[in-house]
């Protein structure tokens, strides 16, 4: 049961470099989200997607972009990296049915450091 | 707009005691959903308990349990018999009942210290 699954875990990038931090769920979970988490202030949505094709910002969606081709898949783009952008970013999946009860089942993270 | 604070950033338990981690929530939405997830020190997100806006009956799930008062707008984490495995970060969050967005908005966590 992989549920879902973040890549990497660790990556180390420059000011200035762009990156995608990969999600992928195996769970048919139609909602897919991106959080990034920062001392003192919890998790922040950055993006979310409620199907493939369908994606909306969050809190803090500047700097970021994200697309959805596919139900299982879910990047999350990295521009032009900025120090701001130092964080410990989670992807999460959760079903539609009966939304509001549904967890949202979290990948491990993947810690930002941006030099 | 839904908004969720936890006004409690660290509390302290003695192992085999009860501990109750305060959570309040804002939304004009009749129907949502509350949920409190554990993050230990491994970083991952476990999520522990979940109320809906609708449910007459006070969430329970082994040793937890949620306090849920709809007129205060409080849903407080009630862990009985605390270990020395509960220190971890607790978060608080809720999702409003609209199908069309997904928004799980977290509040800032408490971290939990349990002693012997």
């Amino acid at each position: 049961n992989a549920g879902v699954t973040q890549t990497p875990k660790f990556q180390v990038l420059k000011t200035g470099q762009s990156m995608t931090l990969q999600c992928a769920q195996d769970m048919n979970h139609e909602y897919m989200s991106w959080y990034r988490q920062d001392p003192g202030m919890g998790l922040r949505l950055i993006h979310y997607s409620v199907g493939a094709g369908i994606t909306d910002q969050g809190e803090v969606p500047n700097g970021y972009n994200v697309s959805r081709s596919t139900t299982e898949d879910f990047p999350l783009r990295l521009l032009s990296a900025a120090p701001s952008q130092t964080s410990v970013y989670f992807c999460a999946s959760s079903s539609p049915r009966q939304l509001q009860n549904t967890e949202a089942f979290f990948g491990q993270g993947t810690r930002l450091t941006v030099v | 707009a839904q908004k969720i604070t936890q006004t409690q950033p660290g509390m302290f338990v003695q192992e085999k005691e009860a501990v109750t981690l305060d959570c309040t929530y804002d939304t004009s939405d009749p129907s949502y959903g509350l949920f409190w997830y554990k993050q230990p020190s491994s970083g991952e997100m476990i999520f522990l308990i979940y109320q809906g806006s609708y449910d007459q009956q006070n969430a329970t799930e082994g040793r937890y349990s949620l306090n849920f008062q709809k007129a205060r707008k409080s849903a407080n984490l009630v862990i009985s018999a605390s270990q020395l495995g509960d220190s971890a970060m607790y978060f608080c969050a809720m999702r409003e009942g609209s199908r069309n967005t997904d928004k799980l908005i977290f509040g800032t966590g408490t971290r939990l210290q349990v002693f012997p």
